[in-house]
């Protein structure tokens, strides 16, 4: 069973627009928290993470926001760029590896 | 369902040895496989990425010749460090994905250690 979900396949913005992607997990033990930004015949690349001592962090238009109740976090980019285009993958991990449980991704379009 | 396993988990080999990673889609057919190499918390890099029945298509500065990838049918790929030498310890994770679709299942990743 996968452990970090990732729900909406894919999504539109307009321009200018906030997007907000979700991500949920079911490993109560995952206390790291990632986002990776994904183009085409390119690996992902590292965006923006959280660990779980805090519920939000920011960086430009970049933010993480993390429930750990509802085992819940979601990334905002305020304002959208169509070259924010991409797929996005929610990732996570227990503090004692380094090895990384990735969601199936998100396919944002940011339409001019 | 969309579950990917990787085969071991954890490998420890000494240098100059060959070690053999499975990568399987257990519930849909993975028509494009690719394969990377993780570095701690950071990005991951993009090694190559294969077809079913036909040579993976590899990223520059990857060699080859010393990672063999196979991809013999819709649910299986390996990919074979030969040679391995302590520089090539690292968590190399495959994913899987379905023609048409840009949703990648992410199998659990691999740990090599060389000595």
């Amino acid at each position: 069973d996968q452990q970090v979900k990732q729900n909406s396949p894919s999504l539109s913005v307009q321009e200018g627009r906030i997007s907000i992607l979700n991500c949920d997990y079911t490993n109560s033990m995952f206390d790291y928290f990632l986002w990776y930004k994904k183009y085409p015949a390119e690996g992902p690349t590292f965006l923006i993470s959280i660990s779980s001592i805090k519920d939000k962090n920011e960086d430009g238009r970049f933010t993480v926001f993390l429930n750990k109740s509802a085992k819940h976090l979601s990334l905002h980019i305020v304002p959208s760029q169509p070259g924010d285009s991409a797929v996005y993958f929610c990732a996570a991990s227990e503090t004692s590896y380094d090895k990384v449980i990735f969601g199936p991704g998100t396919s944002l379009s940011v339409i001019p | 369902g969309a579950v990917v396993s990787q085969h071991p988990s954890w490998v420890i080999c000494k240098s100059g040895t060959s070690v053999k990673i499975e990568c399987r889609s257990l519930d849909f057919q993975a028509t494009t496989m690719f394969w990377y190499r993780q570095f701690p918390k950071q990005s991951l890099m993009l090694m190559a990425t294969s077809n079913e029945g036909s040579k993976a298509t590899y990223e520059q500065g990857v060699e080859k010749d010393k990672f063999l990838i196979n991809h013999a049918s819709l649910t299986l790929s390996t990919l074979t460090v030969t040679s391995a030498h302590p520089e090539d310890s690292s968590f190399y994770i495959c994913s899987a994905e379905t023609h048409g679709t840009e949703t990648q299942y992410f199998g659990p990743g691999t740990r090599l250690l060389v000595l």
